[in-house]
């Protein structure tokens, strides 16, 4: 069946410049995550939906850090007013029950470079 | 920071048992241990998971010593697609209604290179 999917795949953005991140998770998921990767590193925790309620943000580097997801299904990472240091994959992950207990499933990743 | 220490990196010829080696000395007794790992370019993928008794399936084992401050992971027959970054996490698990300590704390994991 289909997995988590993001979009887009690569994005550049200038300093400055505002960015949207798609993630599709898997049809029927309760729980979604994002995580940050830096270059070498494992990812980390940003912030955690449980349907449409967004019960834990505090892995979010700066208020600059924005996520949603309306409709308990989509979601979508804002980050206003980039700058280098926000370079990395972005990684969103679903997991079919409540809680973030259950196994969670990652997509792809969106490969965000500040310039 | 993460509960777990695995080896850097780790080289293993085609074919062969590759066995990924993790500590977790202060693991308590709710919290399972977790594989997931890590292609070029690609997001983490779930591996196998398990708390106290070992666990097989279709892509690999996981072998728990008795006092559970240990593990290993088995891939029985490394093929060159098996290249990849493993994650061991340890993290409290089942069916759970939030509560900080169910996140995934990934470390630096183990770089298995699978040679020809």
């Amino acid at each position: 069946g289909a997995g988590v999917s993001q979009s887009p795949r690569y994005k550049v953005a200038k300093r400055g410049q505002d960015v949207a991140l798609r993630c599709d998770p898997i049809s029927g998921h309760v729980s979604l995550f994002w995580y940050q990767q830096a270059l070498g590193q494992g990812p980390e925790f940003l912030t955690y939906f449980q349907n449409e309620a967004q019960l834990d943000k505090s892995g979010l580097p700066s208020d600059r850090f924005f996520a949603e997801r309306p409709e308990g299904s989509v979601s979508t990472l804002k980050i206003q007013r980039t700058q280098q240091e926000d370079s990395a994959v972005y990684l969103c992950a679903s997991s079919l029950e409540r809680g973030r207990q259950e196994t969670q499933y990652f997509g792809p990743g969106t490969r965000l470079l500040v310039l | 920071d993460a509960k777990t220490t695995q080896p850097t990196s780790m080289d293993c010829a085609e074919g062969r048992a590759a066995n990924l080696p993790c500590n977790h000395s202060t693991i308590s007794g709710n919290e399972y241990v977790y594989w997931y790992r890590q292609i070029h370019s690609q997001g983490p993928q779930y591996i196998i998971h398990g708390l106290k008794n070992n666990e097989t399936n279709e892509m690999a084992s996981l072998i728990i010593t008795e006092d559970r401050k240990s593990s290993t992971l088995i891939l029985p027959h490394a093929t060159l697609r098996d290249t990849a970054v493993y994650y061991c996490i340890v993290r409290v698990a089942g069916r759970g209604y939030g509560g900080s300590q169910g996140n995934l704390i990934f470390g630096k994991g183990t770089k298995l290179s699978v040679k020809p």
